[in-house]
């Protein structure tokens, strides 16, 4: 009864260092989503997946990378943390493609403080 | 472009009142819509949506929403809400073009007082 796990739930680090934010759903869901939780912005899209090794960017994508060869996990990296990307991060996963909608189950988020 | 406006960012309202929070959106294709609810310290949770049919949709723990195509609403309520309904709730649209993806308002959080 996994679901869709992320880690770690809280992170604190420093401006300049990299961090890889986890996630991992046990759904074999083909599309992935990472979002961050800003105040006054609601949930923003980062980037997104539509399978292993297919990635998109989102509407925030600058500062960060993401990868995907297993189905399973998708990890979001921060290539040097600046404090703006001090945020709540949640991952999400969705069924198959298409404008038949597929409802997005969303983790339970990674809170980072970059100081 | 399209947007989701939640023009209220917080709601205050006492306990077994009724609450209404309103979600108006812009899209330049047809689109679904959703409210989601987040617990302190909890990821997203889907309340309720709307993707064809009946305007009327009702959701869990209660709570229904109107869908208004001419007014560009999807406005959620609640006859009586508890302490527990105390959360941050999100308005959400998903675009029915190929581009998958949700866009969100900026939240609205409802505090229920005794």
């Amino acid at each position: 009864d996994a679901g869709i796990t992320q880690s770690p739930r809280y992170k604190i680090t420093e401006t300049g260092r990299q961090v890889t934010l986890m996630c991992h759903q046990t759904w074999s869901h083909s599309y992935m989503f990472w979002y961050r939780q800003d105040l006054g912005h609601g949930l923003r899209l980062i980037y997104y997946s539509a399978a292993a090794d297919i990635t998109d960017k989102g509407e925030v994508p600058d500062g960060y990378v993401v990868s995907r060869s297993k189905t399973e996990n998708f990890p979001l990296t921060l290539e040097s943390a600046t404090r703006s990307q001090t945020s709540v991060y949640f991952c999400a996963s969705s069924r198959t493609s298409g404008n038949n909608y597929n409802e997005q189950f969303f983790g339970p988020g990674t809170r980072l403080t970059v100081l | 472009a399209q947007s989701v406006t939640q023009l209220d960012s917080q709601v205050p309202v006492f306990e077994e009142a009724p609450v209404e929070l309103r979600c108006n959106y812009s899209s330049s294709v047809s689109v679904y819509l959703f409210w989601y609810v987040q617990y302190p310290n909890q990821g997203l949770q889907l309340l309720l949506k709307y993707l064809s049919g009946s305007t009327l949709v009702k959701g869990i723990n209660g709570f229904e929403a109107e869908f208004n195509k001419s007014q560009t609403s999807f406005h959620l309520r609640k006859p009586s809400v508890h302490i527990s309904d105390t959360a941050e709730y999100f308005c959400a649209v998903f675009r029915m073009d190929s581009s998958y993806k949700l866009i969100f308002g900026s939240g609205t959080r409802l505090l229920v007082r005794p």
